[in-house]
């Protein structure tokens, strides 16, 4: 089955440092997202990347579709305390470009930041 | 976007019991989408459910375990039966609104 690997699994940082988290599947997919989910809630859509090379930015979050589509990566700059969560890459588009809506979710990363 | 909410919003069950989760939108939507997230655990899609047609099952859930309703285009329930404690998870609903996935707050369930 597809692999969807997400790391790192959690970070514990200070405020104001900068985070990087990344994504690598074992297939080509059409679309990666990045999803946040707060305790309690379901995640929110964060960056939605379409084309192969596309870098995207969302305030302080910056995104990345890998040239090979098969990885992406999410940066957040000058990070504040509510910046807490889980943050989920997930693929969209299928294998070899099929179309399908089903999402396949990666494993997450667990964010701390320290005030 | 889309406005999505769920009932129960958390629910102790005893096995062998059988609990229906609802999900409300207040949008008209084609697709609606149910996934389960056990503890600690990433998301993983349980079934597609259509308006007007069966829902469609991933690999390893059945419809027997989780029967999915979709009366109208802004409402489904997941029900999910005789449970036992590897049920505990929260469920999910999502909605597709143009080319996004929007997330219900879910519902947490413990199986005792």
């Amino acid at each position: 089955g597809q692999q969807l690997n997400q790391s790192p699994q959690s970070m514990f940082i200070q405020e104001g440092e900068d985070v990087s988290m990344n994504c690598t599947s074992s297939s080509i997919f059409n679309t990666w997202l990045w999803y946040k989910q707060d305790p309690g809630e379901g995640p929110v859509l964060l960056i939605a990347l379409y084309k192969a090379g596309e870098l995207t930015s969302n305030g302080r979050l910056t995104a990345q579709f890998g040239i090979t589509r098969k990885d992406s990566f999410l940066n957040i700059s000058a990070s504040i305390p509510s910046d807490v969560g889980i943050y989920f890459c997930a693929l969209g588009g299928g294998p070899l470009g099929g179309a399908t809506n089903k999402l396949i979710f990666g494993t997450g990363t667990l964010l701390a930041v320290q005030p | 976007s889309a406005v999505i909410s769920q009932k129960p919003s958390r629910d102790i069950c005893q096995r062998g019991t059988s609990l229906t989760i609802q999900c409300q939108v207040d949008s008209q939507v084609t697709m609606m989408f149910w996934y389960r997230q056990q503890p600690g655990q990433s998301l993983t899609l349980i079934a597609t459910a259509n308006q007007g047609s069966e829902a469609t099952y991933e690999s390893g859930f059945v419809i027997d375990k989780f029967p999915i309703s979709r009366p109208n285009l802004t409402f489904s329930t997941l029900t999910v039966s005789n449970m036992s404690p590897e049920d505990s998870s929260i469920y999910l609903c999502s909605v597709l609104l143009g080319d996004t996935q929007y997330f219900g707050p879910g519902t947490r369930l413990t199986v005792l």
